[in-house]
């Protein structure tokens, strides 16, 4: 079955360094998108990307950021890890013209 | 600012009630509406849509309602089952932007046996 999988689950690091979240998607979809869940802000919009050599910014894109190098994967990677980005990390994709997303299982990151 | 609000961060009801959690927007360009559910250490996942051209869409035991002129959805669940207890989450897509979903903050629905 198609589907969309992140690693690690779960990854503490120290302030300061460089962390990098996968993800994988198997439905060969165009679009994909990393959020963060925080309490009380709901999902936000950190990146996204509509195909291959495609990134842009989202909401709050500030200390990260994606590459797309195939269909499949859009990894996102934390330049100098921060405390405040401590928080719950969730992939989506969908179709291009459908706007139903499948979102990932999460990578809690704990930055300390 | 936050252009779509769930103003309840929580909810609790009778098994076998009926579970109303509600979505307010600003954005008069959004067009599309989805509820997203999570439970605990899983994705979110899709639960139900309703476009602008409707203010109804029923799929089994939910129900979303859309009253543009007030900026609100609402979802309905009756009847409200234990399996429902999740983080319920509101979305919307505006129609001049490239399909990006803004999320609401998310209510916790406890329906207890």
């Amino acid at each position: 079955d198609a589907e969309i999988t992140q690693s690690p689950r779960h990854k503490i690091t120290e302030t300061g360094r460089q962390v990098t979240l996968a993800c994988h998607q198997t439905w060969n979809h165009n679009n994909m998108f990393w959020y963060r869940q925080d309490l009380g802000h709901g999902l936000r919009l950190i990146h996204y990307s509509y195909g291959v050599h495609d990134t842009n910014k989202g909401e709050v894109s500030d200390g990260y950021s994606v590459s797309r190098s195939n269909t499949e994967d859009l990894p996102l990677t934390l330049e100098s890890a921060a405390s405040s980005q401590t928080s719950v990390y969730f992939c989506a994709s969908r179709t291009s013209k459908n706007t139903e997303a499948f979102f990932g299982q999460g990578t809690r990151l704990t930055v300390v | 600012d936050q252009q779509v609000k769930q103003n309840s961060p929580s909810l609790s009801v009778q098994e076998g009630r009926i579970s109303i959690l509600n979505c307010d927007y600003t954005n008069s360009m959004f067009d599309y509406f989805l509820w997203y559910k999570k439970y605990p250490a899983e994705g979110p996942t899709f639960l139900i849509s309703i476009s602008s051209i409707k203010d109804k869409n029923e799929d089994g035991r939910f129900t979303v309602f859309l009253n543009k002129s007030a900026k609100h959805l609402s979802l309905h669940i009756v009847p409200s089952q234990p399996g429902d207890s999740a983080v319920y989450f509101c979305a919307a897509r505006p129609n001049n932007a490239g399909n990006m979903l803004t999320f609401g903050g998310g209510t916790r629905l406890m329906v207890k046996p």
